[in-house]
């Protein structure tokens, strides 16, 4: 079963206009969530997480349970922003990733 | 400590040829995951390792793939008889097996079968 959904694979969105990167999990437990970044050419790389409730490079991501959701925002988009962006859900010691979403922010 | 390292970075096989793709995890790390990446696709579950047990190797295709994760040296991704559709990004993660901490990715290794 899908653990992790990021129903956008392609987003695209001006320079300086808010931007917000879906997720969506399924999980009984208490879950542990995760942003990671992949920037042309390079590894992926962890941008945030849920537990330690920081904003990274302007990216905040809140966890709800209700609708079990973490989405992504950034209220003002910059152009070294785009990327690929994965969502992760860590149960136990196992790590599920959603497909991604490539954002690409047009100056 | 060098990071997940994952070589060669570049590989070239013909069709039907063995691919063996290596990933040395972080120092401490007993838990390894590759994932497979399509051009213009997203992250694909493929294993989940732990040393000398396969966990869960539900996202790897059940003909000419198989991975290890011996006591001793890398963690192993093995294609056998390669394909075209087999040309692909495959990275490697490692974590420590710790609750709550994060994974941390190899470089990739980009293999291309002409």
């Amino acid at each position: 079963a899908q653990r992790v959904t990021q129903p956008e694979k392609l987003l695209s969105v001006f320079k300086g206009a808010p931007v917000e990167l879906k997720c969506n999990y399924s999980y009984s437990g208490s879950p542990e969530l995760f942003w990671y970044v992949q920037y042309s050419r390079q590894r992926l790389q962890l941008l945030l997480r849920h537990i330690s409730r920081e904003s990274i490079k302007g990216f905040t991501a809140d966890l709800n349970k209700g609708e079990t959701s973490f989405h992504l925002k950034k209220p003002f988009a910059q152009e070294e922003d785009s990327a690929m962006y994965y969502c992760a859900l860590l149960t136990g010691n196992q790590f599920y990733f959603g497909t991604g979403t490539s954002l690409t922010v047009i100056p | 400590n060098a990071g997940v390292m994952q070589n060669p970075r570049h590989l070239v096989r013909r069709r039907g040829q063995e691919a063996r793709l290596r990933c040395s995890p972080m120092k401490g790390h007993s838990h390894v995951y590759w994932y497979r990446q399509l051009p213009e696709e997203g992250l694909k579950f493929m294993v989940y390792l732990q040393k000398e047990n396969i966990i869960d190797e539900s996202g790897m295709p059940k003909e000419r793939f198989s991975a290890e994760f011996p006591k001793e040296g890398p963690s192993i991704l093995r294609i056998q008889q390669v394909v075209r559709g087999d040309s692909a990004a495959y990275f490697c993660a490692s974590q420590t097996g710790r609750v709550d901490t994060e994974a941390f990715f190899g470089q990739g290794t980009r293999l291309t079968v002409v």
